[in-house]
């Protein structure tokens, strides 16, 4: 049980264009979903947390405009990177925790190349 | 506001060695902790976690960590490692409301045979 999934797994895209992340909790309802960004060799970087039916809320630094997140539902969020730049090509990784827990249940990742 | 130290960013040890990796946090408030482990190109497997209770935690994989509050310190252990036990492992810290973590910087641990 407690599955994520993301989808694609890996997209390249030219500079300027836009693209969506997947994030689906397969077997739980999701009421809380974490976005993070992981450049190579690093730790993961909160972007934003996403709460079913209200606004994500941003860390500092990240650009609201720039990364779309959308949660329409207790099952999927959304991420998207619009006017993409080769500066956010990193590879990012979507969490979930179930009503009542503590625990994040991650996805596989999704690798953005911007070329 | 809350953090955490992976006090080695690299771990090289032989197989079948025991292995200890070792995080601090610090936090003004209850915290839970867990230890997360990464392969190349993939997200984040839990490995253990502490939530309340015993200190002593057993994980997956033959893993397990001690929490000790009076040291803030919540070191991973492993009493004989194998090759594939090669990999990124994360400590991470959440705060008891809403499940947002702060994650440590890393610890690369490497088996060689």
């Amino acid at each position: 049980g407690a599955v994520v999934s993301q989808h694609p797994s890996r997209v390249i895209c030219k500079s300027g264009t836009s693209v969506k992340i997947e994030c689906r909790s397969l077997d739980f309802q999701a009421t809380t979903m974490f976005w993070y960004r992981q450049f190579p060799k690093q730790s993961l970087m909160l972007m934003a947390t996403s709460n079913e039916g209200s606004k994500a809320t941003y860390e500092q630094g990240v650009e609201k405009d720039k990364f779309l997140i959308n949660h329409a539902s207790l099952t999927l969020s959304t991420l998207t990177v619009t006017s993409a730049h080769p500066e956010d090509s990193s590879f990012y990784i979507c969490s979930a925790v179930a009503g009542g827990t503590y625990e994040q249940y991650f996805g596989p990742g999704t690798r953005l190349t911007v070329t | 506001a809350q953090s955490v130290t992976q006090l080695d960013s690299q771990v090289p040890v032989f197989e079948e060695a025991p292995v200890e990796l070792r995080c601090n946090y610090s936090s003004s408030v209850s915290v839970y902790l867990f230890w997360y482990v990464q392969y190349p190109n993939q997200g984040l497997q839990l490995l253990l976690k502490y939530l309340s209770g015993s200190t002593l935690v057993k994980g997956i994989n033959g893993f397990e960590a001690e929490f000790n509050k009076s040291q803030t310190s919540f070191h991973l252990r492993k009493p004989s490692v194998h090759i594939s036990d090669t990999a990124e492992y994360f400590c991470a810290v959440s705060n008891t409301n809403a499940g947002k973590s702060t994650f440590g910087d890393g610890t690369t641990l490497t088996v060689k045979p």
